[in-house]
Order: C-alpha cells, then structure tokens, then sequence
C-alpha cells in the first residue's frame, strides 16, 4: 500500500505487504528529518531519522528515502504487520531548536 | 522507570478554571518541551526548555505558563481555560537544544477536554 501526493491522511494494507508512506516538507532550509510513530493513546516514538546528505537510509524492516529536488520524504515498511498500525509523522528541522511536524497519516493493517 | 511522565493522563475541567499538567524526565536530559496535539492529530510545539531556562516559546496565549523548577521538570499552567485549549498535550525530553542528533522522548500525553 502506498500514500500518495502531498498528504493522504490514511493507508490501508494487508498484512504481509510493503508500506509507502509520502511526506512532502515544505522548508528546503530543512536538513534533518525524522519519521515518528504513534500508536493510539501514546506519545510519538522515535523510528529513523535521516540527514540530508544523504538519500537513503536503512533501518530494521524500515527505509526511509529522501529526495531533496522535490522536497519529498518516504518512509517503507516492509512486510508490514499488525503492530505496525498506528499514525505516522514526518518531522523536519532546519537546523534551529525546533522540529516541525508534518500531518499525519494513519495506517491500518488488514488480517 | 517510564523515561518521561506527565500527569494527570486525563483532565475534564470547564471553562474558566485554572490547571497544571506535570512532567518529569528521568533520563537525565538537559532540554524539555511541551508539544499541544489538536483533535486532526497535528503536533505543534508551544515551549522549550533547556536547563530550566525557556528556550523556545512560540505564539502561546499568555494564558499558558510554563514551570521548569529544575532540569528534570517542566510543568504546564493553563489560566481561564478555554473550550479551543481541549487537546492533548505531551511533554518530550532531549538530550540537548540541537535536533539533529538528540532524538526527543515524548510522554505519553495529557488529555485535556474543557466543557
């Protein structure tokens, strides 16, 4: 399943698949982003953060991709599970004391 | 040992009160914040702290007082409550002012309705 344009607010998926969720930042002064989760009735957790000198990282069952020419920040999940379901944020910060979030999307796991 | 804790989790209050929400960190970090989350889930940060001294304070009613009476504590003042201050609030941590590099713990969120 994947979320597309500037913002779906949600994403369903069978359980099994691969997750794309977009994120498009809006300040290009942004040089470091971070992907957050947010499972109902918690706060965010921390899942991969990413620099902007580079465009690709890897984390365990989570990529994120970062294309700075269009200013658009992805995150993969792969073989996406139950516990998986929850709301995602893409956060960005250009290199002042402040992370900015973007709107979330909820993704839901089919069984 | 929850890493950051705030309390109450859940608050009902009408309008015109006062109240406080606490928040303490255990993991030693210098830099607190208080993030408010709005009914549409988007997360906007209000205040920063950074060894008790404010940081960060974006365009916040004056009605909204921060606390930092050490590093490890920031608490959250809300004077004349108002039904627009329903929302949950979190209070993160981190282990310095820089984002890049110092992830930010965030509490598990107070939800505030005001009737």
């Amino acid at each position: 399943g994947e979320s597309v344009g500037l913002h779906l607010p949600t994403l369903s998926v069978q359980e099994g698949d691969n997750s794309i969720i977009n994120c498009a930042y809006s300040n290009s002064a942004s040089d470091y982003f971070i992907w957050y989760k947010q499972e109902s009735g918690k706060g965010p957790q921390f899942i991969i953060d990413i620099r902007s000198n580079m465009d690709k990282r890897q984390g365990q069952r989570v990529t994120v991709l970062l294309n700075k020419t269009v200013k658009h920040l992805s995150l993969q999940i792969a073989a996406t599970q139950p516990g998986d379901s929850a709301v995602y944020f893409c956060a960005e910060n250009a290199n002042d004391y402040k992370l900015s979030f973007g709107a979330g999307t909820t993704v839901t796991v089919r069984a | 040992d929850t890493a950051v804790s705030q309390t109450p989790k859940y608050l009902v209050t009408q309008m015109g009160n006062d109240k406080s929400i606490k928040c303490e960190q255990n993991l030693g970090h210098d830099t607190m914040y208080w993030y408010k989350q709005d009914s549409k889930k988007f997360l906007k940060i209000m205040f920063s702290y950074n060894n008790k001294e404010l940081i960060i304070n974006e365009t916040v009613p004056n009605r909204f007082s921060p606390k930092s009476p050490d590093k490890a504590h920031l608490n959250l003042h809300i004077n004349s409550l108002e039904l627009g201050d329903s929302a949950v609030y979190f209070c993160a941590s981190s282990p310095g002012t820089e984002i890049s590099g110092n992830t930010i713990y965030f509490g598990e969120g107070s939800w505030l309705t005001v009737v």
